[in-house]
């Protein structure tokens, strides 16, 4: 399994702000694909936004926009305009579509807690 | 409306017994896939399928099987042989091309008595 890495365990942002999170990985891969999912209380999984290693362009959704760093192997999602209903776990993590298996590997999480 | 469905919800179950967990979705995907979940590890990988009658084993397979007898379908036995299951179980399906998502269900969470 690829090595996810999410060294922020826990997060806390003021409504209205802005928060980032880190997200490292470890490939010898040059095509994969990354992914940010969002665990709210109610523990469903929702993707958040998704990025191609092949694409250049930083990936955004909304408020949710990605700094995507190839070489650095690193994969940062940065919340802007914070909203209640972003409090949740977030999950960094990864594929290696090459393999034909479409495993996604996930980092430990970090809870984002957005305070009113 | 299309998704995946899990249960029960909750399970309890005593020490030495065999439980399934149920997973169906109507998504018509391919793949599907089942996680564990635990606090401050992340979703863990125990089997996952691309097509009817056949499966692989994940990261963490030892103490679990599966079955996979119809495209919707894809339950998942937990057995007496592992050691350590209670946590949060997670199923997940998605096609099998590209960058594409995986849908997740709402979880069951195991817990043994």
């Amino acid at each position: 399994a690829q090595t996810v890495t999410q060294s922020q365990p826990e997060m806390s942002v003021q409504e209205a702000e802005t928060v980032t999170l880190s997200c490292t990985y470890d490939t010898s891969e040059n095509n994969y694909y990354l992914f940010w999912y969002k665990q709210p209380p109610s523990r469903q999984m929702i993707l958040v936004i998704r990025q191609e290693a092949y694409k250049q362009q930083n990936a955004t959704e909304n408020r949710f926009s990605v700094n995507f760093q190839k070489a650095a192997k690193s994969f940062s999602l940065k919340i802007s305009d914070s909203q209640l209903g972003d409090t949740a776990m977030y999950f960094c993590a990864f594929m290696k579509p090459l393999s034909n298996d479409y495993k996604l590997s996930f980092g430990a999480g970090t809870t984002v807690t957005v305070r009113a | 409306d299309g998704g995946i469905t899990q249960s029960p919800k909750y399970l309890f179950r005593k020490e030495g017994q065999n439980v399934t967990l149920s997973c169906e979705q109507n998504l018509n995907h391919d793949a599907m896939y089942w996680y564990r979940q635990d606090p401050g590890q992340g979703l863990r990988l125990i089997y996952y399928s691309q097509i009817v009658n056949d499966f692989q084993k994940g990261d963490i397979a030892e103490g679990y099987s599966v079955s996979r007898e119809k495209k919707e379908s894809f339950p998942l036995t937990v057995t007496s042989a592992q050691k350590n299951p209670t946590a949060f179980y997670l199923c997940a399906s998605s096609i099998v091309t590209g960058a594409n998502e995986q849908f997740f269900g709402p979880g069951t969470r195991l817990t043994v008595l």
